[in-house]
C-alpha cells in the first residue's frame, strides 16, 4: 500500500473551515484514499473515503487531486469535538482491499 | 457504540497473571484486528483474522495470544507480560478485503 505523508500538527478556529492536507505520491490505480480520526484515547473513527472523484458526506468532504497524488479533507465548520488525530490511509482497492496501516497523522487542534 | 465491543475498558495486572481481552461484533464482518498503541504512538496491526483463521501475525512476542473462536469473537489471551507492553489495545472488524473497518473503544492495560 502506498505511504501517505501528513502535517504533524495544525491548528483552526471553531467555527472555521479545517482543511488537512495529505500526498500519497505513489498511489496505485486500484487505491483508496481513506480517512479516519482519533479522539484521545478512543478508537479511530472514519471518516470519509474516495477514489478519484470528490466526495461529500455529513461529516465532511474529500477533494482528491486530477492526478491523485495528494488529497484534501475538509471540515466545513470546525468545533471543539473535532480536535483529534487525522490519518489519511491509502488502502487497495477491488479484490485486493487490505490492511489499515496508521502512520503519525495529524493532530488537529480546534480552539475557541 | 460503534458496533465492536471490547471489554474489559481498563485492566492492571502484575507481570506473572495471566488475562484475556474480549472483542465482539455482530456487524456481519467476516475479518478481525488487533492493534496496539502505546503512548505517543501510531496504532501498530498486531494480528489479522480472515474467516477465523489467522492471516498475519507482525512479529509479536508470544506471551501474546490471540484466538478467534468464529467470526464474531476475537480474544487476546495475555501471560508474563512487561510493564513496556502497557497500552491502549483496539480491536477492530472489516467485511471481506478490508473494507468498513469498525473499531471498539479500547482496552486500556496498565502492567505494573
Amino acid at each position: 500500500d502506498a505511504k501517505t505523508t501528513q502535517p504533524p500538527s495544525m491548528d483552526c478556529a471553531e467555527g472555521r473551515a479545517a482543511n488537512l492536507p495529505c500526498n500519497h505520491s505513489t498511489i496505485s490505480g486500484n487505491e483508496y484514499v481513506y480517512w479516519y480520526r482519533q479522539i484521545h484515547s478512543q478508537g479511530p473513527q472514519y471518516i470519509i473515503h474516495g477514489l478519484k472523484n470528490n466526495e461529500t458526506n455529513e461529516m465532511a468532504s474529500l477533494i482528491i487531486t486530477e492526478d491523485r497524488k495528494s488529497s484534501t479533507l475538509i471540515l466545513p465548520h470546525a468545533t471543539l469535538r473535532d480536535t483529534a488525530v487525522y490519518y489519511c490511509i491509502v488502502l487497495g482497492g477491488g479484490n485486493q482491499g487490505g490492511k489499515l496501516i496508521f502512520g503519525q497523522g495529524t493532530e488537529l487542534s480546534v480552539k475557541p | 457504540e460503534t458496533g465492536v465491543t471490547q471489554t474489559p475498558r481498563h485492566l492492571v495486572m502484575g507481570m506473572t497473571n495471566k488475562k484475556s481481552l474480549k472483542c465482539e461484533q455482530h456487524l456481519g464482518h467476516n475479518a478481525m484486528y488487533w492493534y496496539k498503541q502505546s503512548a505517543k504512538k501510531p496504532l501498530e496491526l498486531m494480528f489479522v483474522y480472515n474467516f477465523k483463521e489467522q492471516t498475519e501475525n507482525n512479529s509479536v512476542p508470544s506471551r501474546f495470544s490471540p484466538e478467534c473462536p468464529n467470526s464474531s469473537h476475537l480474544f487476546l489471551h495475555l501471560h508474563t507480560l512487561q510493564p513496556e507492553d502497557s497500552a491502549l489495545y483496539l480491536c477492530a472488524s472489516s467485511q471481506p478485503q478490508g473494507r468498513g473497518y469498525t473499531f471498539g473503544s479500547g482496552t486500556r492495560l496498565t502492567v505494573v
